[in-house]
């Protein structure tokens, strides 16, 4: 079962303007939710997280938001750059970080 | 400050064949040990952690072991390689509620 659903297998976005990458979870017991980004043939790296009792999480030019009600989350990178081209996961934390659980990935690509 | 390491980089084995992957961590002590695969096109698949040496804890079964023989060492293993088993492997280790992973060994059986 998919409990953490990325439906965009890929976006395109002109260089400056904003990336949103979304995803949809279904285990109401999640208590953590973490974005990766990973170029090809490279581990992970992770970017930014938020706490499933927060709404909005910032860190420089990534935001992540947090809908509880909806079950669903972003990612918002502003102003996209060309380096920032690569697969985006999202991932979701049962037993306080002890498992995560990762959608497919969106492949981002900022065209300059 | 810490680190994790992985080789080898790539391998290619052959249909049943052995396999022994190897993760070592620097920099801090008793982390928690992760194993992942990424198959082609997709996300990452959790395949074994480790909270202590000499735990081992398996998410999917299926003809992979894992092994914890050290406190900073994790070794993934299988006696007899499948097709199946091809993919991007992946080991990590826990710091607070994050995960933060290696460089990859990527494994082609053929």
């Amino acid at each position: 079962d998919q409990q953490v659903k990325q439906n965009s297998p890929s976006l395109s976005v002109q260089e400056g303007r904003i990336s949103i990458l979304n995803c949809d979870y279904t285990n109401s017991m999640f208590d953590y939710f973490l974005w990766y980004k990973k170029y090809p043939a490279e581990g992970p790296t992770f970017l930014i997280s938020i706490s499933s009792i927060k709404d909005k999480n910032e860190d420089g030019r990534f935001t992540v938001f947090l809908n509880k009600s909806a079950k669903h989350l972003s990612l918002h990178i502003v102003p996209s750059q060309p380096g920032d081209s690569a697969v985006y996961f999202c991932a979701a934390s049962v037993e306080y970080g002890n498992k995560l659980v990762f959608g497919a990935g969106t492949i981002l690509r900022v065209k300059s | 400050s810490q680190t994790i390491h992985q080789w080898p980089a790539t391998l290619v084995q052959p249909v049943g064949s052995p396999l022994s992957l190897e993760c070592t961590v620097e920099g801090t002590s008793n982390p928690n040990l992760y194993w992942y695969r990424q198959a082609a096109g997709r996300g990452l698949q959790l395949l074994f952690y480790s909270v202590g040496i000499g735990q081992i804890s398996s998410e999917v079964p299926q003809n992979l072991s894992a092994s914890r023989p050290q406190d900073r060492q994790f070794i993934l293993s299988s006696k007899k390689l499948l097709l199946s088993d091809s993919g991007f492997y992946l080991c990590a280790w826990k710091q607070g509620h994050e995960q933060y992973f290696g460089p990859g060994t990527r494994l082609t059986v053929t």
